[in-house]
């Protein structure tokens, strides 16, 4: 029933090491992002992705690299890891780009890069 | 840039009391929408409730109300009749027809019994 699901839900790993963290929605929304919480908890958008397209990419190193492969799917991959990665990355979906609509967050990775 | 100003990094109310969150955002834009996250310790962000720019009536969910102030650029968050399941951090956030939801900074909310 879980409706914005992320796997894992920790992940401790070392530097230059490359991860990803899955990130699957049954809600039948268009839109997915992944956002990024810092130590200090602030959240920031990092990646959005519209039926499979990218729509918003911030400024997020290179090393960063999402993946869509359908539109109930939305992949983060990190190369290289450093040390100031570590933080929690949500996933979140709504049902529209647009509007009102309200996003629905998954449990969040915990990333921690030793 | 949008961007959401929360200035209160923690506040405390006692079970029963209510306590009002503050926030301000600052936009050009005039069709905009206005959310509060509650974050508890699981981490889980929580929608708690929203309101459109184009309403004027303030929105309501159950113990929980905005005091919605368009001209101020000022959406305050209060609950009454606080819970100690009310405790965790709350996030404002806006956003505009372009899909991104831009949060404040938050504030932690202590509920002492």
């Amino acid at each position: 029933d879980t409706a914005v699901s992320q796997t894992p839900k920790y992940l401790v790993t070392q530097m230059g090491n490359d991860k990803s963290i899955k990130c699957e929605q049954n809600l039948g929304h268009d839109t997915m992002y992944w956002y990024k919480q810092d130590s200090k908890k602030f959240l920031k958008i990092m990646f959005s992705y519209n039926n499979k397209e990218l729509i918003i990419n911030e400024t997020v190193p290179n090393r960063f690299s999402p993946k869509s492969p359908d539109k109930a799917h939305l992949n983060l991959h990190i190369n290289s890891l450093e040390l100031g990665d570590s933080a929690v990355y949500f996933c979140a979906s709504s049902p529209r780009s647009g509007g009102n609509t309200e996003a629905f967050f998954g449990q969040g990775t915990r990333l921690t890069v030793v | 840039a949008q961007t959401v100003t929360q200035s209160q990094p923690e506040m405390s109310v006692q079970e029963a009391e209510t306590v009002t969150l503050s926030c301000t955002y600052d936009t050009s834009e005039s069709d905009y929408y206005l959310f509060w996250y509650k974050q508890p310790p699981s981490r889980q962000m929580i929608l708690v409730i929203r309101q459109e720019a184009y309403k004027q009536q303030n929105a309501t969910e159950n113990r929980f109300s905005v005091n919605f102030q368009k001209a101020a650029k000022s959406f305050s968050l209060k609950i009454s009749d606080s819970q100690l399941g009310d405790a965790a951090m709350y996030f404002c956030a806006y956003k505009t027809s372009g899909s991104r939801l831009t949060f404040g900074e938050g504030t932690q909310l202590t509920v002492n019994p």
